[in-house]
């Protein structure tokens, strides 16, 4: 079983739609979280981080942990075109490990 | 406020050959790490460095090593290239450990 399970998609959306991104976890020693968004041929953006179980809204993003789950969500509120991309989720132990394991990414296309 | 930057973009090598890839952290930061990006798939760990030294390690071998100057830049060198190593190399710079900013990669293709 891989660390990070991300289902690869692609997802493809109307323009102001509500898109749900998710990914599972296998391992209990990650304690924050991670959303980038990657355009083609780019390097990942960060878009989201949170260290704890629960919500945290930044704009039309919002991230949701649930640690006891294992499972991590970000929903995109009211998607626009330029919401088209391959989205990461991302996650580390902390403490003195500094790794971030990656799911694979989901692709997803917003249509006008 | 520069963000973190990549050289070169692209890269084409042949089999056995060897290559250098440099990053600069952004401003204020003082730990990089590299990742490996294959089509299709998340970045993988290689390794993070601070204070000049290699703090942790995933699971790549001994032809991935790497360096950090005084200034907080880096480089990643690959020897004895595999085509299996073609790839999208990213650094990723942070202050904290955690939240880390990536460069817009390096572009490898081993022929």
């Amino acid at each position: 079983q891989k660390e990070v399970e991300q289902d690869p998609g692609p997802l493809s959306v109307p323009e102001g739609a509500i898109v749900s991104l998710n990914c599972t976890y296998s391992n209990s020693a990650f304690q924050y979280f991670m959303w980038y968004r990657q355009y083609s041929r780019k390097g990942p953006e960060l878009l989201m981080y949170t260290y704890s179980s629960g919500n945290k809204e930044d704009g039309r993003f919002t991230a949701q942990v649930d640690k006891s789950s294992k499972y991590i969500s970000l929903f995109i509120r009211d998607s626009q075109p330029s919401d088209s991309a391959t989205y990461l989720c991302a996650m580390g132990p902390g403490g003195s490990n500094y790794k971030l394991t990656f799911g694979k990414g989901t692709l997803l296309t917003v249509n006008p | 406020d520069a963000g973190v930057t990549q050289s070169p973009t692209h890269l084409i090598k042949t089999r056995g050959q060897q290559v250098t890839l440099r990053c600069s952290p952004k401003s204020g930061h003082d730990t990089v790490s590299w990742y490996q990006q294959a089509l299709g798939q998340g970045p993988q760990f290689i390794f993070q460095y601070y204070e000049e030294e290699e703090r942790q390690r995933g699971n790549f071998p001994d032809r991935f090593s790497g360096h950090q100057f005084p200034n907080y830049s880096s480089e990643l060198n690959v020897n004895a290239l595999l085509l299996g190593d073609s790839a999208l190399y990213l650094c990723a710079s942070s202050l904290r450990a955690d939240t880390q900013y990536f460069g817009p990669g390096t572009r490898l293709t081993v022929l």
